[in-house]
């Protein structure tokens, strides 16, 4: 059964810092994998998605990179801003090209002014 | 924007009652999906459809029954609501590339 995992739990930094948060998944046979913006009360905003066959994508300041032998994805955000606290989920696709995610527990990042 | 659209977006109900949640899309994408995010659990899919009236389980579906006689809604069905589905649910949609693209989210409380 395919299990993810995001560590850590929280983190917080100073504004201005480049950080890493990172994602982990037990079964390196995924389809896709997306990671994800959650504002608190809020619905889930897509960040980036990275096809199986790609190691990385970009936008803007955020770059996620995918290393599916090893089971593990990091999402690097670079001058981090206030406006970048929220929590941050990945999820890998099971079974193909259904898009049935299965989540991680997400990582709750706080930017300090 | 994916163009989804849940309601209600807010729901207060009495155990044993039915309640069912509307999602719907404006863009005629194929596959749907319901989740619920607990504290704790994170989130876990309960049904997903790959096409009017096709549907199938996810991870969390008892108690739960879906339908899509449309393209654009998909609905989900608490038969008779217990406290344990106090939950935040949300839709969520395959969009272009494969993007999965979620709702807004009805914060469903069973008193």
């Amino acid at each position: 059964k395919q299990e993810v995992t995001q560590i850590p739990a929280a983190l917080s930094v100073p504004e201005g810092e480049n950080l890493v948060l990172n994602c982990s998944f037990t079964d390196s046979a995924i389809y896709n994998l997306q990671w994800f913006r959650q504002d608190p009360g809020k619905g889930l905003t897509s960040l980036l998605l990275i096809q199986s066959s790609q190691r990385e994508q970009t936008s803007g300041r955020l770059n996620a990179s995918l290393d599916k032998s090893s089971g593990r994805s990091t999402l690097y955000i670079a001058a981090s801003q206030p406006g970048d606290s929220a929590t941050y989920l990945c999820a890998v696709f099971g079974s193909g090209n259904t898009g049935k995610l299965i989540f991680g527990q997400g990582t709750t990042l706080q930017v300090k002014p | 924007d994916a163009g989804i659209t849940q309601s209600p977006r807010h729901k207060v109900t009495e155990t044993g009652t039915p309640v069912t949640l509307r999602c719907h899309q404006t863009e005629n994408h194929r596959y749907m999906y319901w989740y619920r995010q607990d504290p704790g659990h994170g989130l876990r899919l309960i049904h997903y459809s790959y096409g009017v009236k096709d549907t199938d389980k996810g991870e969390v579906s008892d108690g739960y029954s879906v339908s899509r006689s449309k393209t654009e809604d998909f609905l989900l069905t608490l038969e008779s609501a217990t406290s344990s589905q106090t939950s935040v649910y949300f839709c969520a949609i395959m969009g272009q590339g494969n993007t999965i693209y979620f709702g807004e989210g009805s914060w469903l409380t069973v008193v």
